[in-house]
This record gives C-alpha cells, sequence and structure tokens, in this order.
C-alpha cells in the first residue's frame, strides 16, 4: 500500500503559467514532507520541504502547501519555466530527523515556450 | 553536482556475474542509503547505514549485499541478479542524526540491466 501518492503521473503547463503539482499521503505519522525534482540521466536533487507544524513555505519561485487535515500537499511553480520539465516527487518522512524518505511515483511536469 | 558520486553510472551484466556498485560521498554526512527506481515504480528503499552500521534490510534479496567501510562510502555487492533487477540504482547520503534538515543528496545512479 502506497504511503505516498502522486495521482497525475503527468502535467502540462504553458511557460509563464502557474504549475500545480499535488501530492497525497496516508500516514498520519509524517511529520517532515519534502520535493525532489529529477532530470532524466540524473539522480533526484532536493528542491524544497516542510514540516508539520507549517502550512507553507517559499522559496523563489517554488512555493509548497500542507494541509494535514487533507493529508495533501502541493507544489506551486510561478512562473513556470521551461527548464522546470522534469519530474517532481514528492517524498515524506517520520521523525524529523530519520532521513528515511518515503516517495511518490512522481509527476513529469513539461513546460512549453 | 550533490556531492554523492555514484560508479559506475551504467552496467549490464549477466546472470551469473559477479558486479558492485560504489557509491562515495564527502559531505559530512552520517547516513548513506541504497534506493532503487523501477519503470513506474516510485523510489524503494533497500538499505540504510547510520554511523557505518546497517539499521534497515526493507526485505531485499540476499542477492544484493550492502557494505558501508566508512562514512563516506558504500558499496552494493551484486550476485545472481535476475533480469526483474534491472533498474536505477540511487545511492543518497543525509545527516541522519542531531539535524532538522533530513534532506537526503542523491547521486546520478547507476542504471542496470542484467541480461
Amino acid at each position: 500500500d502506497q504511503q505516498v501518492k502522486q495521482n497525475s503521473p503527468s502535467l502540462s503547463v504553458q511557460e509563464g503559467r502557474i504549475s500545480i503539482l499535488n501530492c497525497d499521503y496516508t500516514n498520519s505519522m509524517f511529520d517532515y514532507f519534502l520535493w525532489y525534482k529529477k532530470y532524466p540521466a540524473e539522480g533526484p536533487t532536493f528542491l524544497i520541504s516542510i514540516s508539520s507544524i507549517k502550512d507553507k513555505n517559499e522559496d523563489g519561485r517554488f512555493t509548497v502547501f500542507l494541509n494535514k487535515s487533507a493529508k495533501h500537499l502541493s507544489l506551486h511553480i510561478v512562473p513556470s519555466q521551461p527548464g522546470d520539465s522534469a519530474v517532481y516527487f514528492c517524498a515524506a518522512t517520520i521523525g524529523g530527523s530519520q532521513g528515511n524518505l518515503i516517495f511518490g511515483k512522481g509527476t513529469k511536469l513539461s513546460v512549453k515556450p | 553536482e550533490t556531492g554523492v558520486t555514484q560508479t559506475p553510472r551504467h552496467l549490464v551484466m549477466g546472470m551469473t556475474n559477479k558486479k558492485s556498485l560504489k557509491c562515495e560521498q564527502h559531505l559530512g554526512h552520517n547516513a548513506m542509503y541504497w534506493y532503487k527506481q523501477s519503470a513506474k515504480k516510485p523510489l524503494e528503499l533497500m538499505f540504510v547505514y547510520s554511523l557505518e552500521e546497517r539499521v534497515e534490510n526493507n526485505s531485499v534479496p540476499s542477492r544484493f549485499s550492502p557494505e558501508c567501510p566508512n562514512s563516506s562510502h558504500l558499496f552494493l555487492h551484486l550476485h545472481t541478479l535476475q533480469p526483474e533487477d534491472s533498474a536505477l540504482y540511487l545511492c543518497a547520503s543525509s545527516l541522519k542524526t542531531g539535524s532538522l534538515r533530513p534532506e537526503a543528496f542523491f547521486g546520478q545512479g547507476t542504471r542496470l540491466t542484467v541480461v
């Protein structure tokens, strides 16, 4: 049973518009959430994270929102750029510093010029 | 460049071969991980080493054998693999203790094909 779910395998967005990537989780013990970005032939790179004590974290064009009651988080990218085209993985962990990440299957984002 | 280096980048091996994957980090991290990424599946955690001690083995078949000789190096020894073991194998490292930021840094992965 998947504990972290990314139900949209792909998303296509026009350059300059907002990209919204969604992630749902089932384990209420998760207390730290992360987004990773992965280009083909490369390993995932850390993008942004959020602790369960917050509901929003912003870093430049990237904002992550957390809705604990719905067990849902989302990544907003605005404005989207062609270089943002990649696979985005949502991950969650228990215990903050434990570091054992549970990943979703990923969403492939395509940003068209 | 994330500071985690994996070699080789690509590997083709027969089912009777023995090979090893290598991972190296000089980030001062105290935990290292092996993940497996198969097509259309989430990244699956295989092994966790914390302070050079194996702390987790997620029901991985014995044909995969990890080794962590020191905090900077991690190996995955492979023997008598099956074609379904073909996947991207990713190494990662993190600060597992005493850190409020558990982000893992990943290597570029080894694309393994078992023939």
